[in-house]
């Protein structure tokens, strides 16, 4: 089965920039959506196909897509970012299911 | 705006069954191009898709609960439904539903809306 793996925890001091990866297979070939996770709260989406931002997300979020790693990028972080961030794809490659990513804790010294 | 709300009960034992459904309101769960879908998160861990359904009742399922997941859905009173058999206290979870779009044929996007969360707890 698919694998998205991501790097447990990511540290960022406030106005710098914080990058969060995401590996996969040749995951450049596919959709991938990221969502924010506030302790005791749902995930909200974030990004969506690989660069897209819904309505009322800042736009110092942002995404990227290449070869085997899909990357979120968060400029300019303020102590509100602070929170467990997770991928997303749609794998229909063998049996169509939705994979998530491992998840990565975003520390805002 | 659309809301999504789980509910079913808090405890279940071991070996039994847990049952849980989302009421959907603000919106049609007949909606063409999206799927409903279940999503779980043991205490402290990760994310866990589940499967989906769309109105029609074609479903997606986790491959890994597959012979344990049953999802349905009910266009009357726009809610859908997640059965899981056999439980442990592996089950134990917050069970969060979901919406997502369907791209094209079999082929998933995001998932843009989420209840708030049901904490399941699996136990005698």
């Amino acid at each position: 089965s698919y694998v998205l793996t991501q790097p447990p925890s990511v540290s960022v001091a406030p106005g710098k920039t914080a990058r969060i990866s995401c590996g996969g297979n040749n995951i450049g070939s596919k959709s991938v959506h990221w969502y924010q996770q506030k302790p005791g709260q749902a995930p909200v989406l974030v990004i969506y196909y690989d660069t897209d931002r819904p309505s009322g997300i800042p736009e110092r979020f942002s995404g990227s897509n290449s070869g085997n790693t899909a990357t979120l990028t968060i400029s300019r972080v303020e102590a509100g970012d602070e929170a467990d961030y997770y991928c997303q794809v749609w794998d229909s490659s063998s049996d169509h299911q939705n994979v998530f990513g491992t998840g990565t804790k975003v520390t805002v010294l | 705006q659309l809301q999504l709300q789980e509910s079913g009960p808090g405890l279940v034992k071991p070996s039994e069954t847990l049952s849980l459904t989302c009421t959907v309101s603000g919106g049609s769960i007949s909606s063409s191009h999206y799927f409903w879908g279940w999503i779980r998160q043991p205490p402290g861990k990760g994310l866990e898709w589940i499967g989906i359904i769309y109105f029609s009742g074609s479903t997606y399922y986790n491959p890994s609960l597959k012979s344990r997941v049953t999802i349905s859905v009910d266009t009357s009173t726009n809610q859908f439904s997640l059965k899981l058999t056999s439980v442990t206290a592996a089950d134990t979870a917050v069970y969060y539903c979901a919406r997502q779009y369907e791209v094209e044929l079999a082929t998933m996007g995001e998932l843009d809306y989420w209840g708030q969360g049901t904490l399941v707890t699996v136990s005698s």
